[in-house]
């Protein structure tokens, strides 16, 4: 079964701490993608990761790509409360154009 | 926000009634999908495209169908809708074949099945 899994799936963190969400995924694929979700809203492309060792930065987010361990992190440094919403990767499948989602993981900053 | 629209945006039907949910695009994107959103789920695929009248199904097809009969507009229907098909609805397009590559989503729709 192609699956993606998260963790944590909730983060309550202080602001100006760091830290790491995790995502696994179980194909080949070296396509992994990040996406940010405010409350209500809709889902909002952050990072798109295409190679093994690709790293991508914007701000205090910054994603990686291991494709060898099938594992791609989103780290935070400094968190600030505008970080609060929740992440989701998703993986794009080899060979196809679907994508499968992780559940997502709840961030909030605490002020 | 790749000029996605979903109408409606809101809806509350009764059980057993049939629905359908419009997707349009302004971008000319070969392909579309349906997702829905369900707490503790992520995100799941129901059906996608890969261009007019071209269509597969997701993990969570049962009782969905789809139809695309131009480029810019993507359908899905719930046959006879049921309670568990309350959730909310994201459509999103591919740019796969730019050199953005990711999805864009529409901004959902909030199906009620009472």
């Amino acid at each position: 079964e192609l699956k993606v899994e998260q963790n944590p799936l909730f983060l309550s963190m202080q602001e100006g701490k760091n830290y790491t969400i995790y995502c696994n995924y179980s194909t080949t694929s070296d396509r992994l993608y990040w996406y940010r979700q405010d409350p209500g809203k809709s889902l909002e492309s952050l990072f798109v990761l295409l190679s093994n060792g690709a790293v991508k930065q914007e701000g205090r987010l910054m994603a990686s790509l291991d494709t060898k361990a099938r594992l791609s992190t989103l780290h935070i440094t400094a968190a600030v409360h505008d970080l609060s919403a929740t992440y989701f990767c998703a993986e794009g499948t080899s060979g196809t154009y679907k994508y499968i989602f992780g559940t997502g993981t709840r961030l909030k900053v605490l002020a | 926000d790749a000029g996605i629209t979903q109408s409606p945006r809101h809806k509350v039907t009764e059980t057993g009634t049939p629905v359908t949910l419009r997707c349009h695009q302004t971008e000319n994107h070969r392909y579309m999908y349906w997702y829905r959103q369900d707490p503790g789920h992520g995100l799941r695929l129901i059906h996608y495209s890969y261009g007019v009248k071209d269509t597969d199904k997701g993990e969570v097809s049962d009782g969905y169908s789809v139809s695309r009969s131009k480029t810019e507009d993507f359908l899905l229907t719930l046959e006879s809708a049921t309670s568990s098909q309350t959730s909310v609805y994201f459509c999103a397009i591919s740019a796969r074949d730019t050199r953005t590559d990711t999805q864009y989503f529409g901004p959902g729709t909030r199906l009620t099945v009472l």
